[in-house]
């Protein structure tokens, strides 16, 4: 079973504060990605990485894959309340997404 | 349609219930998964459907659940016999293109009582 394991699982900071979430795995994944998903709705994709080591930025997010392709790391540089949700690594298997535990962030103003 | 739409968004079903849960993908899209999710975790696979073809069904908890896309558009999630467990979101995602981001619906909230 590929498991991916995120830390840490609850978050809670401050507007305006820094922070990383990490995406753990003992698999080798040929892509991997990042969703954010708000109550009631579904994910929504933030990035896909797909070389080891690359490094790819959104705004305030900053998305590293690690070298070896099995970990991942999300950075928010300047928190806001609208980055408030679950945070979500996905690792592409074959033919399917298998997810993260998932890491839910609040941010408050 | 412009999304992935899920209907219903709701659903309550007494315990020993059939219930159908219908997807509706982007339109064009091969791809579809369906997932299910607890509160506060990640969704966890239960199947994959390329067009009409079911390639993998191996996340699906027992043979209650059943799942079909008969013309490779349309799916219906299918629980037979419903139980407390499978109280849950059940999501619905389609791809254009296998390993490439998903769009995923609203989700069906099922609740046995």
């Amino acid at each position: 079973t590929q498991l991916l394991e995120q830390s840490p699982q609850f978050l809670s900071i401050q507007e305006g504060e820094n922070l990383t979430v990490y995406c753990n795995s003992s698999s080798v994944f040929s892509s991997l990605q990042w969703y954010r998903q708000e109550p009631g709705e579904g994910p929504v994709l933030l990035v896909t990485v797909v070389t080891g080591g690359e490094v790819k930025k959104l705004k305030r997010l900053t998305f590293q894959f690690g070298d070896a392709r099995k970990d991942s790391s999300l950075h928010i540089t300047a928190a806001q309340p609208g980055d408030t949700g679950l945070y979500l690594c996905a690792g592409a298997s074959t033919d399917k997404l298998i997810f993260g535990t998932g890491t839910r962030l609040q941010v408050f103003p | 349609g412009a999304g992935v739409s899920q209907s219903p968004r709701y659903k309550v079903a007494k315990r020993g219930q059939d219930v159908a849960l219908r997807c509706d993908p982007i339109s064009g899209h091969v791809s579809l998964f369906w997932y299910q999710q607890a509160l506060g975790q990640g969704p966890e696979f239960l199947t994959y459907f390329q067009n009409e073809a079911q390639l993998d069904k191996s996340g699906l908890p027992s043979d209650r659940f059943f799942a079909e896309r008969p013309e490779g558009s349309v799916s219906t999630l299918k629980i037979q016999r419903t139980q407390q467990e499978d109280s849950a979101v059940y999501l619905c995602a389609s791809s254009s293109r296998q390993g490439y981001g998903y769009t995923f619906g609203s989700g069906t909230r099922l609740t046995v009582v």
